[in-house]
């Protein structure tokens, strides 16, 4: 069965530090690849997605992740981070066919320490 | 920017109350979603629908639970018989060809 690992269930950042949370994924073959955010109270909101090509992807407000295939990892990554950016970030998984269901993380909280 | 909609934001029922959750998907997507979370927990997927019938659901998608499309525009789930563990934040989404789901905001049902 998919299944997806998000490590660190909280991490704390400084304002204007470098931030990377970590996501694995177990799946037969390369899957789609999506990192949401939920700001409190709110809906998930897409920050890139993973289909096929470079393996380095950007994202809205700066975010970018990678790709490697053989560790079965898509972190995220953003180079400085800003205090709107607390939030829950989730990374999810998807079978490269329409239609079907997201598997998702259990989430990372961000805090950011101003 | 095409967006999700769904109402009403907070429903709140008793035990064993029917309820209707709404959501207006984006006007040209043709997969449509209903996932929940449950407070502190990751969020499910429940259903997926495609062609005016369901494609696939999970295990916590029982009979208590349906899907419709009423009309053009609506996607609805309905709760017949709500219990407690029902209590929860259900999201719909959309995708179209992209193969990207696109959120709505959540509607929070608490059942009392």
């Amino acid at each position: 069965a998919q299944s997806v690992t998000q490590p660190d269930i909280h991490i704390t950042v400084s304002e204007g530090a470098s931030l990377e949370l970590r996501c694995n994924y177990s799946y037969g073959a390369t899957p789609y690849l999506f990192w949401y955010v939920q700001s409190p109270g709110q809906g998930l909101q897409l920050l890139l997605k993973y289909f096929s090509g470079d393996t380095l992807v950007q994202g809205i407000k700066g975010f970018e992740a990678e790709f490697k295939r053989s560790q079965s990892s898509f972190n995220l990554r953003k180079p400085s981070v800003h205090w709107s950016d607390a939030a829950e970030y989730f990374c999810a998984v998807a079978p490269m066919e329409y239609g079907n269901k997201l598997v998702f993380g259990a989430g990372t909280i961000l805090r950011v320490k101003s | 920017e095409p967006e999700v909609t769904q109402t009403p934001s907070h429903q709140v029922t008793q035990m064993g109350q029917e309820v209707i959750l709404r959501c207006v998907p984006i006007s040209n997507h043709l997969y449509f979603y209903w996932y929940r979370q449950i407070l502190g927990q990751k969020v499910e997927f429940l259903v997926s629908f495609y062609n005016n019938e369901i494609s696939e659901k999970s295990e916590i998608f029982d009979d208590q639970f349906s899907v419709e499309r009423p009309d053009g525009s609506n996607f609805t789930l309905k709760i017949r018989s709500t219990k407690l563990e029902d209590s929860a934040m259900y999201f719909c989404a959309s995708s179209g060809d992209t193969d990207t789901q696109y959120f709505g905001p959540g509607t929070r049902l608490t059942v009392l």
